[in-house]
């Protein structure tokens, strides 16, 4: 069964504390692995796209990489407005557009 | 336009009635999706469309829901005989291809069945 799941929940952090968090997929023929950051009360907005193993992508304090099985958002000295929920969602080959998404992991920051 | 596009942003509706919702992709995105989210879920997918056709449905729970893209362009999702079950927000996105282009998504209609 195709899956997505993100770890921790939820994960507080002091500002300026770098930390990961981690997407770990069961999906046959991986066609890409996507990061979204999702405000409260908003739509997901795209961050990242990974193709294949060893892919690394960069944005400001943020930067993905990817494994045969899972995929690590790590997060160098946040700041407040980086707190959100960030999913996690893979594409499979065989499925042509549809993303499976994991639950989430909520991130807050505090000063 | 700038953004995708979804209207009503918010729905509240009583049960067993019939509701519509829309969604206004960028322009020039072939590729429409229909996701369902629920509190503390992520978003499951409904329905597929590449230009007007229906790619993939598999996602849609049951035959009260429908969706059409007549034009291939602007998208309707069709709730029938709604049940206090179906209160989700309702996500649009859209992507310029198939597989491996990023998705922009809308900022949902969230539906209240009472």
């Amino acid at each position: 069964e195709d899956q997505v799941t993100q770890s921790p929940e939820a994960l507080r952090l002091q500002e300026g504390e770098s930390s990961s968090l981690n997407c770990s997929y069961t999906v046959s023929g991986l066609r890409g692995l996507f990061w979204y950051r999702q405000d409260p009360g908003k739509g997901p907005e795209f961050l990242f796209t990974l193709y294949s193993a060893g892919e690394e992508k960069e944005k400001e304090r943020l930067k993905a990489t990817l494994t045969k099985k899972e995929s690590f958002l790590h997060i160098t000295a946040p700041k407040p407005e980086d707190s959100a929920t960030y999913l996690c969602a893979a594409a499979r080959g065989s499925t042509l557009g549809r993303l499976y998404f994991g639950r989430g992991t909520q991130l807050t920051v505090w000063p | 336009g700038a953004g995708v596009s979804q209207t009503p942003s918010n729905k509240v509706t009583e049960k067993g009635k019939y509701v519509e919702l829309r969604c206004d992709p960028i322009s020039g995105h072939t590729a429409l999706y229909w996701y369902r989210q629920s509190l503390g879920q992520g978003p499951e997918f409904l329905i597929y469309f590449q230009g007007t056709g229906a790619a993939d449905d598999s996602g849609l729970p049951n035959d009260r829901f429908f969706a059409v893209r007549p034009e291939g362009s602007v998208s309707t999702l069709k709730i029938q005989r709604t049940e206090r079950g179906d209160s989700a927000v309702y996500l649009c996105a859209s992507s310029s291809g198939s597989q491996g282009t990023e998705a922009f998504f809308g900022q949902g209609t969230r539906l209240t069945v009472v």
